[in-house]
């Protein structure tokens, strides 16, 4: 396994359901970020995890609910969610000194 | 008005050519700046970064950043095929965690 991992890759959920969303890293990094991207929007950040820590939550609905059990593993659990919440979610990882963030594959989301 | 501006193209190019990419940004405080490559239905890859202003090269690629003017571009010299992707402009301040910032993502197009 390399980089940063994401599963699964494609997730298809009702309004009512609850699923979660995971993402490992193998780079040795310690800070672990989720991303929402949108079409022809900017990549947004959601969370942001520090050695395990959150340090950044950036105003997102409690709909969304991340979870970092170790500096390589980083959760998003979903709930009660929206049709403007599809959209491909993407996890990156970086060292906590270094300005570069590698980016998993996404999890490309579909709610119906 | 957006912190970081990049038009969104598409930009469609012959074999050959030097394409050049570019964003605008507002906010004076940021220092790293990077240039991100994705792939549809792919995260983005990083390409390179630049810390402050000057010019950074990695064969075919140029990344140039102007501080004075907030303004920053990615060219790419003898363009190929496989050039073809959506390129992403990012923004972060100094020290600490990779909070990135960006751009909305310019859709390039090279034809044989």
């Amino acid at each position: 396994e390399t980089g940063v991992t994401q599963t699964p890759r494609h997730l298809v959920m009702g309004m009512t359901n609850k699923k979660s969303l995971k993402c490992e890293q193998h780079l040795g990094h310690n800070a672990m970020y989720w991303y929402k991207q949108s079409a022809k929007k900017p990549l947004e950040l959601m969370f942001v995890y520090n050695f395990k820590e959150q340090t950044e939550n950036n105003s997102v609905p409690s709909r969304f609910s991340p979870e970092c059990p170790n500096s390589s593993h980083l959760f998003l659990h979903l709930h009660t969610l929206q049709p403007e919440d599809s959209a491909l979610y993407l996890c990156a990882s970086s060292q906590e000194t270094g300005p570069e963030a590698f980016f998993g594959q996404g999890t490309r989301l579909t709610v119906v | 008005q957006k912190e970081v501006e990049q038009d969104p193209g598409p930009l469609s190019v012959p074999e050959g050519a030097i394409v050049s990419l570019n964003c605008t940004y507002s906010n004076s405080a940021f220092q790293y700046f990077m240039w991100y490559r994705q792939y549809s239905r792919k995260g983005p890859e990083l390409l390179m970064y630049t810390y402050s202003s000057g010019n950074k090269e990695d064969g075919r690629f140029t990344a140039q950043v102007d501080k004075s003017s907030k303004y920053i571009s990615l060219f790419i010299r003898d363009s190929q095929p496989s050039d073809s992707a959506t390129y992403l402009c990012a923004m972060s301040f100094s020290g600490g965690y990779n909070k990135l910032i960006f751009g909305a993502g310019t859709r390039l197009a090279v034809h044989p």
